[in-house]
C-alpha cells in the first residue's frame, strides 16, 4: 500500500498569501496519478488538481499542482477567502488507492 | 449535469448489514468506474472500494475485503454497496465518486449518506 504523507498538518496564513502544501508518497506513484482534493465543513471533496499537475475543469489559476515520483506539491499563489479549507491528496495509480492525511489551511 | 445521490444510510447495530445506493445522472454510467469513500466524523478520507464501467473487477481496501460488495446496474444507472458484519469502526459518511477515465481524477462526488454502527 502506498502511504501519502502531507505537511504540514497545518498552515496558518492570511488573505493574499502564498500556500504551498506538500504530499510525499511511500513508493513512486504510478502514472503520476495523484490528484489534490478541497474539502469544506459539510461539503463533499471537490477535484481540484490531477495527474499531479493538470487543473480540473472551472478551478482557479491560482491553484496549481506540480511534482513526479514520490514528491509533489500544491500551490495556491494567492489566498482567497473561500480557499480556506482542508486539503487531500490522493494517489489513484495503484490500489489500495490512498489519501494522505490532510492540511488544513485556517485564517491566521 | 452530472450528478450522484447517495442513500441507504442508517443506524445499524454491530454485526449488522447495509446496502447503500448511489443513483447517478446525466453521463454514460457504464463507461466509467467508480468508487467509494468514507470519513468518519472529524476524519480524513479512506477509500473503501472501486468497479469498473463493465462491473467485471472489483477493488476492496483491506479493512472491509470479505465484508462488504461492491456492485453496480448500468441498466438501471446505479452503484451499490453491500456492508455485512458491521464494526463500530465502519461508522461514517460514505460518498461515491465517479472515475473521470483517463487519469483524470475523480469528479464528482454525491453528498454522501451517514452510516451509524452502534448497539
Amino acid at each position: 500500500e502506498i502511504v501519502l504523507t502531507q505537511s504540514p498538518g497545518t498552515l496558518s496564513l492570511s488573505p493574499g498569501e502564498r500556500a504551498t502544501l506538500s504530499c510525499r508518497a511511500s513508493q513512486t506513484v504510478s502514472g503520476n496519478y495523484l490528484a489534490w482534493y478541497q474539502q469544506k465543513p459539510g461539503q463533499a471533496p471537490r477535484l481540484l488538481i490531477y495527474g499531479a499537475s493538470s487543473r480540473a475543469t472551472g478551478i482557479p489559476d491560482r491553484f496549481s499542482g506540480s511534482g513526479s515520483g514520490t514528491d509533489f506539491t500544491l500551490t495556491i499563489s494567492r489566498l482567497e477567502p473561500e480557499d480556506f479549507a482542508v486539503y487531500y491528496c490522493q494517489q489513484y495509480g495503484t490500489s489500495p488507492f490512498t489519501f494522505g492525511p490532510g492540511t488544513k489551511v485556517d485564517i491566521k | 449535469e452530472v450528478q450522484l445521490l447517495e442513500s441507504g444510510g442508517g443506524l445499524v447495530q454491530p454485526g449488522g448489514s447495509l446496502r447503500l445506493s448511489c443513483a447517478t445522472s446525466g453521463f454514460t454510467f457504464n463507461n466509467y468506474a467508480m468508487n467509494w469513500v468514507r470519513q468518519a466524523p472529524g476524519k480524513g478520507l479512506e477509500w473503501v472500494s472501486g468497479i469498473t464501467g463493465s462491473g467485471g473487477t472489483t477493488y476492496y481496501a483491506d479493512s472491509v475485503r470479505g465484508r462488504f460488495t461492491i456492485s453496480r446496474d448500468n441498466s438501471k444507472n446505479m452503484l451499490y454497496l453491500q456492508m455485512n458484519s458491521l464494526r463500530a469502526e465502519d461508522t461514517a459518511l460514505y460518498y461515491c465518486a465517479k472515475d473521470s477515465g483517463s487519469g483524470r481524477g475523480w469528479h464528482p462526488w454525491g453528498q454522501g449518506t451517514l452510516v451509524t454502527v452502534s448497539s
